[in-house]
């Protein structure tokens, strides 16, 4: 069944590091792909998506990559700052406006 | 733009009681999705509606759970009666204005906890 497999669980790192997440879907009709982050006692905001036609997408200090081929897409954050820490979660769906598979989440701690 | 509301905020019941959460979507959103959040988890589908109609209801424990969109709006879920592995929050988002692709937006959700 479809599938959406998110590496690490956690992740911690120093402020100003980088942070990168891994993702991996098992549906080859996905074709939208999306990054939440969800704050405690909140519900999920988007912070970026891309589109299968798009191998790269950035947005300041995020940025993502898909590589259809091979099922992966990664969110890459730069110069992390205490307020990006929060639970992100990888999401697959075939459209925008089909449901949306979302991986396990990783909790992104960063220290000051 | 006002977001999407959700109420209540939290619910506190016992097993095998009857529990309806209310989801109101963006203005003008012609989908919207309920989605059941277990904790450490990603968000799960439980039910997708176009406008008043039922798109995807696959992962609906359709024995205890139900849902409608009256007047391609407003939407309700209900669960009864409730087990203990429902506990979990219930999230309710919407998109798509007739004629675009949006993101979907999600609500703060409902927090429920079976006891």
């Amino acid at each position: 069944g479809e599938n959406v497999e998110q590496h690490p669980s956690t992740l911690s790192v120093q402020e100003g590091d980088s942070a990168v997440i891994k993702c991996t879907y098992s549906d080859s009709a996905s074709n939208y792909f999306p990054w939440y982050k969800q704050e405690l006692g909140k519900g999920p905001q988007l912070i970026i998506d891309i589109r299968s036609n798009v191998g790269e997408k950035k947005d300041q200090r995020i940025a993502v990559t898909l590589n259809k081929t091979a099922k992966h897409f990664s969110l890459h954050i730069t110069e992390t700052q205490p307020e990006d820490s929060a639970v992100y979660f990888c999401a697959a769906s075939i459209t925008v406006l089909g449901k949306l598979i979302f991986g396990q989440g990783t909790e992104l701690s960063v220290k000051p | 733009e006002a977001g999407v509301a959700q109420s209540p905020r939290y619910k506190i019941i016992e097993k095998r009681q009857s529990v309806a959460f209310w989801c109101n979507p963006i203005s003008g959103h012609a989908t919207l999705y309920w989605y059941q959040q277990i904790l450490g988890q990603g968000p799960k589908l439980l039910i997708q509606f176009q406008n008043n109609g039922v798109v995807d209801d696959s992962q609906l424990p359709k024995d205890r759970f139900s849902a409608e969109r009256l007047k391609g709006v407003d939407s309700t879920l209900k669960i009864q009666p409730a087990k203990l592995e429902d506990s979990a929050v219930y999230l309710c988002a919407s998109n798509g204005p007739r004629g675009r692709d949006t993101e979907a937006f999600f609500g703060q959700g409902t927090r429920l906890t079976v006891v």
